[in-house]
């Protein structure tokens, strides 16, 4: 069976502060993907990154990393130097044949970042 | 980059009453769109499988004859809740595949429709 478990529910954080949003998955799948998303107030989802299963390679875009550990089944995401505009709902999901290609999504981590 | 376009983004309908929500791929053609349901602080669950020309294929659990969805074209599929009632009342969002099983293909998200049934 495939699983996203985002054990964090909510986040709270000062302006500036670094955060790390922890994502750990289950599947059989030799091939997959990784996805995190971003859904502020708004509602609509806004697509983060795909991370191939054959790349581990961490990633940095702007304020954003990703840290990809196939050995601990993780894909986590952090935030540096966080911004109120960061607040939102981050989903991290995945994606494989063992689940048709359907998109499986974690629980969500609430993230508030105060002024 | 592709867009999927969904409409409407928020309807309040009278319990009873049948709605139905749109979702175009703009700029790609989608054999396969998927629409998911989100309840209040909760995470996104697949309601459907919607391919193009053929059947829906519902997640279990979901009710097919109050979940109609049709997928008749390669860039429209739409979701109609009806007789809708207030336990109905949720986030619709809808994703379309924008390449080929199996490939580096992306999913694109719709905006999402916020549906209150009243």
């Amino acid at each position: 069976a495939q699983k996203v478990t985002q054990a964090q529910t909510e986040i709270s954080v000062v302006e500036k502060e670094d955060v790390t949003l922890d994502c750990v998955y289950e599947t059989r799948d030799t091939t997959y993907y990784l996805f995190w998303y971003k859904q502020p107030p708004s509602g609509e989802l806004v697509f983060l990154i795909r991370r191939n299963s054959f790349d581990e390679q961490n990633e940095i875009s702007g304020r954003y990393s990703w840290n990809f550990q196939k050995s601990t089944s993780s894909f986590n995401f952090t935030i540096t130097a966080s911004q109120v505009v960061d607040s939102a709902v981050y989903f991290c999901a995945l994606r494989g044949p063992a689940g048709g290609f359907k998109t499986i999504f974690g629980a969500g981590t609430r993230l508030f970042v105060k002024a | 980059g592709a867009v999927v376009s969904q409409h409407p983004s928020r309807v309040i309908c009278k319990s009873g009453t049948s709605v139905k929500i749109e979702c175009r791929s703009l700029d790609f053609q989608a054999t396969t769109m998927f629409w998911y349901r989100q309840f209040p602080k909760q995470s996104l669950m697949l309601m459907a499988t919607s391919n193009e020309g053929s059947k829906a294929t519902y997640e279990q659990g979901v009710e097919k004859d109050k979940f109609l969805i049709n997928h008749a074209s390669l860039t429209l599929s739409t979701l109609t809740v009806t007789s809708a009632h207030p336990e109905d009342s949720s986030f619709y969002i809808c994703s379309a595949r924008d390449g080929a099983e199996g490939a580096n293909y992306g999913y694109t998200f719709g905006s999402g429709t916020r549906l209150t049934v009243v």
